[in-house]
């Protein structure tokens, strides 16, 4: 069955700092995507990346990257010299059919920057 | 271009009545999926509608029914409510099916049961 994994469940640094949140994902398909979404304090989940399983690019998007790596089953996203406000909620997802392309969710790293 | 919105934000029940939540999609986008997020359970999706048909559904019981309008405009229903239905409900609309279509969030409705 497909699953996905954040095994950080916090993670709290200093402003400036830079920090990984990690995803580990499962899936029986070769066809699959995954996902990073954030979830501010307000509650509504915003979309950040999605990548297709046979799209092995890394990705910059001014301070955030996605590491994506086949071999280890990891999506992991970076977020260079934090602020104040990426403080929020981070899920990771997969879509696969399996699920009916409907989204699997990871259990959320919530991270917490500090001035 | 107006975001996806959801009705109510706040929702206070007691057990054993049922409740009704309104999600309307960005304008254009055809499909709504409804998500339960619990701190205990997590994100877990309930039911996907599309062209007013349901395409898929997720682990939960009966009680929990949706419907899609022509307009796109979808309902969640929640009969004999459970302490346990307590959550924040969250709507989400994508312009076609698809597993590589972004699917657009809500603010959600947070239901509170007693």
């Amino acid at each position: 069955a497909q699953k996905v994994t954040q095994a950080q469940t916090e993670i709290s640094v200093v402003e400036k700092e830079d920090v990984t949140l990690d995803c580990v994902y499962e899936t029986r398909d070769t066809t699959y995507y995954l996902f990073w979404y954030k979830q501010p304090p307000s509650g509504e989940l915003v979309f950040l990346i999605r990548r297709n399983s046979f799209d092995e690019q890394n990705e910059i998007s001014g301070r955030y990257s996605w590491n994506f790596q086949k071999s280890t089953s990891s999506f992991n996203f970076t977020i260079t010299a934090s602020q104040v406000v990426d403080s929020a909620v981070y899920f990771c997802a997969l879509s696969d059919l399996d699920s009916n392309y409907q989204l699997i969710w990871g259990a959320g790293t919530k991270l917490i920057i500090k001035p | 271009k107006a975001g996806v919105t959801q009705t109510p934000r706040y929702l206070i029940k007691t057990r054993g009545q049922q409740v009704t939540l309104s999600c309307s999609p960005i304008s254009g986008h055809r499909s709504v999926s409804w998500y339960q997020q619990t701190p205990g359970q997590g994100l877990q999706f309930l039911f996907e509608y599309f062209s007013e048909t349901q395409r898929n559904k997720g682990n939960f019981p009966g009680r929990f029914s949706g419907r899609q309008f022509s307009n796109s405009r979808s309902e969640m229903n929640v009969s004999t409510l459970e302490l346990g239905d307590s959550a924040l409900y969250l709507c989400a609309s994508s312009l076609e099916t698809d597993s590589y279509n972004e699917q657009f969030f809500g603010p959600g409705t947070r239901l509170t049961v007693l």
